[in-house]
């Protein structure tokens, strides 16, 4: 089975722009989290979507936002572009998002902020 | 706070010698922890979880709750072992049946032919 797919692979965008982030993920799973992966912070969690409703959220600012289609497919968008958001954001999926489960990533968006 | 440590930022080791890769955790409550590998130009994919308490490609990791630590063990190294490694931890959300990983900051193992 297909696994998660992340699109776009690549964007460049210029600071104050806004961006959008999609993540289908595998068929069936129902909770979809987003990381933020730099090279001086490492991977670090943004949100986590289950059935349209976002039910966790970690320590970012209010410019990060996400929300979940009835399909499972989930978006997340950065508002007012900031050098040090460039990063590459991961989108994992889980069936049900239960803790014992491990998750299942993507291979990421890598976005630069010039 | 939640906090993962892996000590080493890069670990060589030469094939067929063992490998040991570190992994310190802080938290107070029943810890649940995970090992991702990422191979070259290849997603993050998930090695281990310790209540599984499985062997994947000759790794193990046991969890030493007196010492909080969750160390990944293989006995000899493989070329094809080369790659990074996360040791993560699985943390409650505050959304009911939520839960997110804080992830250390990895480590780089070589194998040298």
């Amino acid at each position: 089975k297909a696994g998660v797919t992340q699109t776009p692979r690549y964007l460049i965008k210029t600071r104050g722009q806004q961006v959008t982030l999609s993540c289908s993920p595998i068929s069936g799973h129902r909770s979809v989290s987003w990381y933020q992966q730099t090279p001086g912070q490492g991977l670090q969690f943004l949100f986590e979507y289950f059935s349209e409703t976002q039910r966790n959220k970690g320590n970012f600012p209010g410019r990060f936002s996400g929300r979940q289609f009835s399909n499972s497919r989930s978006e997340m968008n950065v508002s007012t572009l900031e050098l040090g958001d460039s990063a590459l954001y991961l989108c994992a999926s889980s069936l049900v998002g239960q803790i014992n489960y491990g998750y299942t990533f993507g291979s990421g968006t890598r976005l630069t902020v010039v | 706070a939640q906090r993962v440590t892996q000590p080493e930022k890069l670990l060589s080791v030469f094939k067929g010698a063992p490998v040991e890769l570190k992994c310190n955790y802080s938290y107070s409550g029943s810890p649940e922890l995970f090992w991702y590998v990422q191979y070259s130009r290849q997603r993050l994919q998930l090695l281990l979880r310790h209540i599984s308490r499985e062997s994947i490609k000759g790794f193990t990791a046991d969890l030493n709750k007196g010492e909080t630590s969750f160390h990944l063990k293989k006995p000899f190294a493989q070329e094809e072992d080369s790659a990074m490694y996360y040791c993560a931890l699985g943390l409650e959300g505050s959304g009911a049946g939520s839960y997110q990983l804080t992830f250390g900051k990895g480590t780089k193992l070589s194998v040298i032919p």
